[in-house]
């Protein structure tokens, strides 16, 4: 069975601050790794994968298999980042995906 | 071209009624999911299709849910003998099969709120 875990329900950063965004994982197999984002009032969407290895709106996130984490970072957060993030994992091959409860992060001014 | 579509967008209906919500995917995507997102409790898994496999319903609550998806396409999630704690926002979304790419593309979601 695959497990998302993200410990933080609330994140509260000031602006300019750096922010990290954690997320741990439990899977016997091979994981694939993702960061979804909503925004206030618009549709949940995708924001980064691991297999990609980009950095999105100033975000990075490094698959570390030996601490089965998945940490969402960004150096300077602003206010436009504030949103509801979850982390996803699937086993790769396969569309079966999970979701961790989501972290709310609140960027203040 | 369109992407994942949601209806109704708002249902209000009183306890103990059946409510049915509809679902239509990204044309071409084989994956179809169900999610509920409640204040406060993030994303909950209910249920999963992939093709012509048999669903994984896991994630359903209790058997006063139940989904299904007609030709491979739409799909429709029937909640029977609506509770309050069944008020929340569904989500639906679609992901291709190409293995390749996961990437879930999100509805609007149904907002159900239960009186």
């Amino acid at each position: 069975a695959q497990r998302v875990t993200q410990p933080e329900k609330l994140l509260s950063v000031f602006k300019g601050a750096p922010v990290e965004l954690k997320c741990n994982y439990s899977y016997s197999g091979s994981p694939e790794l993702f960061w979804y984002v909503q925004y206030s009032r618009q549709r949940l969407q995708l924001l980064l994968r691991h297999i990609s290895r980009e950095s999105i709106k100033g975000f990075t996130a490094d698959l570390n298999k030996g601490e089965t984490s998945f940490h969402l970072k960004k150096p300077f957060a602003q206010e436009e980042d504030s949103a509801m993030y979850y982390c996803a994992l699937s086993g790769r091959g396969n569309n079966d995906m999970r979701f961790g409860a989501g972290t709310r992060l609140t960027v203040k001014p | 071209g369109a992407g994942v579509s949601q209806s109704p967008s708002n249902k209000v209906t009183e306890k103990g009624k059946d409510v049915e919500l509809r679902c239509d995917p990204i044309s071409g995507h084989t994956a179809l999911y169900w999610y509920r997102q409640s204040l406060g409790q993030g994303l909950e898994f209910l249920i999963y299709f992939q093709g012509n496999s048999a669903p994984d319903k896991s994630g359903l609550p209790s058997d006063r849910f139940s989904a299904e998806r007609t030709g491979g396409s739409v799909s429709t999630l029937t909640i029977q003998r609506t509770q309050q704690e069944d008020s929340a926002v569904y989500l639906c979304a679609s992901s291709p099969s190409s293995t390749s790419s996961y990437e879930q593309y999100f509805g609007p979601g149904t907002r159900l709120t239960v009186t």
